[in-house]
This record gives C-alpha cells, structure tokens and sequence, in this order.
C-alpha cells in the first residue's frame, strides 16, 4: 500500500496570502489528522477528520481550517499567513477505529517572508 | 493544563549501550500512550503503544517502554543501542474515545559509534 502523501511537499508564500495544503491518506484509512511542527513548540495539533466531518480540534485561530472529501483526502487551508505560521505541516491518517496508530505523511514545510 | 513532558532535549549514548527516552504526562483520566520516532526530512514513524493491560510494551526495532501510573510516567527504553536508532523521539498522549493527541516537545537521540 502506498503511504500517506503530501502536496506539495515546499511551499513559500508571503504574508497575508493563502494557502491549501492536500493530503492523501493511505488506501481505507478514514480518520485523517493534522499537525503543526515548530521547533519552538514541537507538534501541535490542529484537527482531525473521520468521514468528511471534524471530529477534533486544536487550539488554533479560525484561520486555520480544513475539510475532507468523501475518498478521505485531506485539505488543509490557511488563510491571511502570518510569519509565525511558518512550519512543517504533517498529516496523518488512521487504519481503523480504536488502533490510535498514525500513519504521518513526510509533510509540507511552509515558509512565510 | 494537559501536558506531555520530555525533559531531556538531547539524550547521547554510546551504542551497544542501554538507552532511556524519559517521557512523563499530567493528564486527567487514564490516557493511551505512545512513542513515535522521525527520521531527518522524513514524517512521524509509530513505535509503540500502551492502551491497557501488561505496562511492558514491546514495539518496533526492539524498543519497548514502561507505563508507571504512580509516576505518570512512561519511558523508552532500548537494551543495546544502535547507530541507526540515532533520531527524534516523542511521546503522546491520546484518550479513550478520542483522536486528540498531545505530544511532547521531542528528544534527540545520539547514538554514538
């Protein structure tokens, strides 16, 4: 089975714009989760997933958001970027209700300038 | 507030040595724990996991960890350590019920040859 993937993989944006980032779990995996990692703050968690409903949240402002579409692919949207937003987005999906265990993908390392 | 600690950033050990990954939680009720491990440019890898039962868990690579609940505690271990295990380590915690996950700030393993 392929892995988790993540598009696209870099990505450099400025300040006030928008991005989306996509992830595609593995083949079955329904819960899809995402994460911030920084090196100040480690990884924190954003939302996750299960059959295109949220189903968890972090805490983040609203202008982190995100959505999943009825094959289980993940987007991930952040609007109005502030520097601070710089970080390795990683994804990661779930291969069945109550493993717990994640597969995460390689990640999209946004930068903000 | 929930919190993971990893009280260590870097841990160096010389291999064919044991080695310890210290992880300890303040969390309410009884949590799932977890390791995982990233490679360099590369997503979070699962290692291990304790959901209930044995407090010894064995995981992937030949890395097991102690689930203290007196201590909330819940230590990596490895009886002889190898060059390749040279990686970040984090802990997690997650709770019956839900997909939320915490994770600690990380530790950095050194093995040394």
């Amino acid at each position: 089975k392929a892995g988790v993937t993540q598009t696209p993989r870099y990505l450099i944006k400025t300040r006030g714009q928008q991005v989306t980032l996509s992830c595609s779990p593995i083949s079955g995996h329904r819960s899809v989760s995402w994460y911030q990692q920084t090196p100040g703050q480690g990884l924190q968690f954003l939302f996750e997933y299960f059959s295109e409903t949220q189903r968890n949240k972090g805490n983040f402002p609203g202008r982190f958001s995100g959505r999943q579409f009825s094959n289980s692919r993940s987007e991930m949207n952040v609007s109005t970027l502030e520097l601070g937003d710089s970080a390795l987005y990683l994804c990661a999906s779930m291969a069945r209700e109550g493993s717990y265990e994640q597969y995460f993908g390689p990640g999209t390392r946004l930068t903000v300038t | 507030a929930q919190s993971v600690a990893q009280p260590e950033d870097q841990v160096k050990v010389a291999e064919g040595n044991p080695l310890t990954v210290k992880c300890t939680y303040s969390v309410s009720g009884n949590p799932y724990l977890f390791w995982y491990v990233q490679y360099p440019n590369r997503g979070l890898q699962f290692l291990l996991k304790y959901i209930t039962g044995d407090n010894l868990v064995k995981g992937s690579y030949g890395f097991e960890a102690e689930f203290n609940k007196s201590q909330t505690s819940f230590h990596l271990k490895k009886p002889s350590a190898l060059v390749s295990d040279s990686a970040l380590y984090f802990c997690a915690v997650s709770f019956p019920g839900t997909y939320k996950y915490i994770f600690g700030t990380g530790t950095r393993l050194k093995v040394l040859a």
